[in-house]
């Protein structure tokens, strides 16, 4: 299963950009690049995923190096509400297991958000 | 709305006692799974289902069972609870492309006692 790789936290002053780096340095050319958050006592939330080109959404935005081995989560104006674990995920075909297609989840980075 | 639903959010039981969470979803998804979510561990998959009646172990099967009857609903079942399954789990479900979406519910903390 391929594998990333997130400062396990992060600081961020409200109305501030925030980016969250992600290495993912053995990715295969199938998979998928996922963000995910989990705010405190709640499930996980999806934020916003990509494959080769740069992505934005009412959330964020998903920057993906040329050669795909690390991205960059963007929050262009943190708020309160975006402190959580932000956990950056590839998910592939499966081809090995079964085809499942399971999300692999790391132990992401807590971003806390400073008012 | 959009939802996975899960039941119940907190439980606590005894060693031995058989339980079901359950965890349906209103969007028609064929890819459900059930994680746990442990301090340290992050969460890891327990089993998942591609279609009705076809289920599958993931990381952690040990102890757990599920079952895939309507497309809709994917219980977890601890036919002997231990200990070692006291817990935060969810329930996810997505379309099968790995480019869409997952859904999650709102998690069952379990506590075995």
């Amino acid at each position: 299963d391929a594998k990333t790789t997130q400062p396990n936290s992060m600081e961020s002053n409200e109305e501030e950009p925030v980016h969250l780096p992600c290495n993912h340095s053995t990715i295969s050319g199938t998979d998928y690049i996922h963000w995910y958050r989990q705010l405190p006592s709640q499930g996980p939330e999806y934020v916003i995923h990509g494959l080769t080109s740069n992505v934005n959404n009412r959330m964020a935005s998903l920057a993906i190096a040329e050669d795909r081995k690390s991205s960059t989560l963007i929050l262009h104006r943190a708020t309160l509400r975006d402190a959580a674990v932000y956990y950056c995920i590839l998910r592939g075909l499966g081809f090995e297991a079964g085809n499942n297609r399971k999300l692999i989840w790391g132990l992401g980075t807590s971003l806390a958000v400073n008012p | 709305e959009a939802q996975v639903t899960q039941n119940p959010r907190y439980l606590i039981t005894v060693t031995g006692k058989k339980l079901t969470v359950t965890c349906s979803q209103n969007m028609n998804h064929e890819y459900m799974s059930w994680y746990r979510q442990d301090p340290g561990l992050g969460l890891r998959q327990i089993y998942y289902s591609m279609n009705v009646e076809v289920t599958d172990k993931g990381d952690v099967p040990e102890g757990y069972k599920v079952s895939r009857k309507e497309k809709r609903n994917f219980p977890l079942i601890l036919e002997s609870p231990s200990p070692n399954q006291t817990s935060l789990y969810f329930c996810a479900s997505s379309g099968l492309g790995v480019n869409t979406e997952a859904f999650f519910g709102q998690g069952t903390r379990l506590t075995v006692v």
